[in-house]
């Protein structure tokens, strides 16, 4: 598969755990906020977003928090499955209307059975 | 189904040869981007286009070019200026410029390596 995982902070979770992949974003005036999941050898996909009038989103066993104070965003993903092992990528957008991104490095995740 | 198609998936590229990545959307979506990939970075903008026959440089445009002829079709040629073009190329589309709250959507990428 491709090699996108190699040097990524890993987090290694056990089946049926919940997971909890963090992100410091860059820029306060950042408004709008994009989770991806990736995995090997294919493209990012998109997870769920929150914009930055919003605290926490929640989606199909994903929720996603944001605290501005701090620069923080956080992706839970609960009861974690194998099929949930990816590189997890957090993107913040600096202007709705540009809607150019910026990508973090990516959090690599593995999920034990 | 409607999505992003990129091809071919893997390309090799010999020393001063173009070459042209293809990136095709069915999305009807008016942006499209360029993004390169390299092993433990996060995606770094190449170009980008928010409207048909207009494109913009992103952040690591040199070697690299593109034209925007169609909606559907935004292709990437890395040139023989390209010294370091070994990478996984994405290519992702989005609503429409000035839309604000909407995600980039991606293709599954062309891995380019040097013969």
């Amino acid at each position: 598969g491709e090699s996108v995982g190699l040097h990524l902070p890993t987090l290694s979770v056990q089946e049926g755990d919940n997971s909890i992949i963090n992100c410091a974003y860059s820029n306060s005036a950042s408004d709008y906020f994009i989770w991806y999941k990736q995995e090997s050898g294919k493209g990012p996909q998109f997870i769920i977003d929150i914009r930055s009038n919003m605290d926490k989103r929640q989606g199909q066993r994903v929720t996603v928090l944001l605290n501005k104070t701090v620069k923080h965003l956080s992706l839970q993903i609960a009861a974690t499955q194998p099929g949930d092992s990816a590189v997890y990528f957090c993107a913040e957008n600096l202007g709705r209307s540009q809607g150019n991104l910026i990508f973090g490095k990516g959090t690599k995740l593995s999920v034990k059975p | 189904d409607g999505g992003i198609t990129q091809s071919p998936k893997y390309l090799f590229r010999k020393e001063g040869q173009n070459v042209t990545l293809s990136c095709e959307q069915n999305l009807n979506h008016d942006a499209m981007y360029w993004y390169r990939q390299d092993p433990g970075q996060g995606l770094r903008l190449i170009y980008y286009s928010q409207i048909v026959n207009d494109f913009q440089k992103g952040d690591i445009a040199e070697g690299y070019s593109v034209s925007r002829e169609k909606k559907e079709s935004f292709p990437l040629t890395v040139t023989s200026a390209q010294k370091n073009p070994t990478a996984f190329y994405l290519c992702a589309s989005r609503v429409a410029y000035g839309t604000g709250y909407q995600p980039q959507h991606f293709g599954d990428g062309t891995r380019l390596s040097i013969l």
